[in-house]
């Protein structure tokens, strides 16, 4: 993938977790927003933070994010067992003129 | 409230065609720009396609470029993909998403989607 996440990560219930979003200078450096999808198993993905740091409607505020230089964040705190999710970033790329996925990382409350 | 509903996937030979349907409701579907996103089984999310709200632009995946056409019809608030010289590797679970927002958009403010349906399956298999 264009965009590099880790792809497993796992943290006990009420821990809070990092899972982190590498890209180059053609999509994140270049300042491109970067969104976050969540995937519950079976399901479609859900927007879950959008222009870095966004959340939509709904979204509770234990999700976060953020960006620097050529990588984001997706930061989740006070980790719930109903958080256990596919999570994938997304940027813009120029040089490919169109979106780019991260691999997803697979997140697993212990 | 949103709805996506995609149609139109099925078991296909290579080198055979699909025409994938996504019919909206519930929002303005003239107004926004319209996403196809594929997942293969057991794997990441991949764009597609984009089109723009009034149909007039449209960009492709390089995987796709050439083979895949997007189109909609806001008479009919139907999004569609042609998937033409399918291949095994195009085998996947494929969604339609909307753009978050209204409007024109170009390059990177053309992202993100904020609804997206269920998918529809295209497997491609001799």
């Amino acid at each position: 993938s264009v965009l590099t996440q880790p792809p497993s990560l796992s943290g006990a219930p009420g821990q809070r977790v990092t899972i982190s979003c590498t890209g180059s200078s053609s999509n994140i450096g270049a300042g491109y927003d970067v969104h976050w999808y969540q995937q519950l198993p079976g399901t479609a993905p859900k927007l879950l933070i959008f222009a870095n740091n966004n959340r939509p409607s709904g979204v509770p505020d234990r999700f976060s994010g953020s960006k620097s230089g050529t990588s984001a964040s997706l930061a989740i705190t006070g980790l719930q067992a109903e958080d256990e999710a596919d999570f994938y970033c997304q940027s813009y790329d120029s040089s490919l003129s169109g979106a780019v996925f991260g691999g997803g990382t697979k997140l697993t409350v212990l | 409230q949103v709805q996506l509903v995609e149609s139109g996937g099925g078991v296909v030979q290579p080198g055979r065609s699909l025409r994938l349907s996504c019919v909206a409701s519930g929002f303005t579907f003239s107004s926004y720009a319209m996403h196809w996103v594929r997942q293969a089984p057991g794997k990441g999310l991949e764009w597609v396609a984009v089109i723009s709200y009034d149909g007039s632009n449209q960009y492709y995946a390089d995987s796709v470029k050439g083979r895949f056409t997007i189109s909609r019809d806001n008479s009919k608030n139907t999004l569609y993909l042609q998937v033409n010289s399918l291949r095994v590797e195009d085998t996947a679970l494929y969604y339609c998403a909307r753009r978050l927002g209204v409007g024109y958009c170009s390059g990177g403010s053309c992202y993100p989607t904020d609804y997206w349906g269920q998918g529809t399956l295209v497997t491609v298999s001799s």
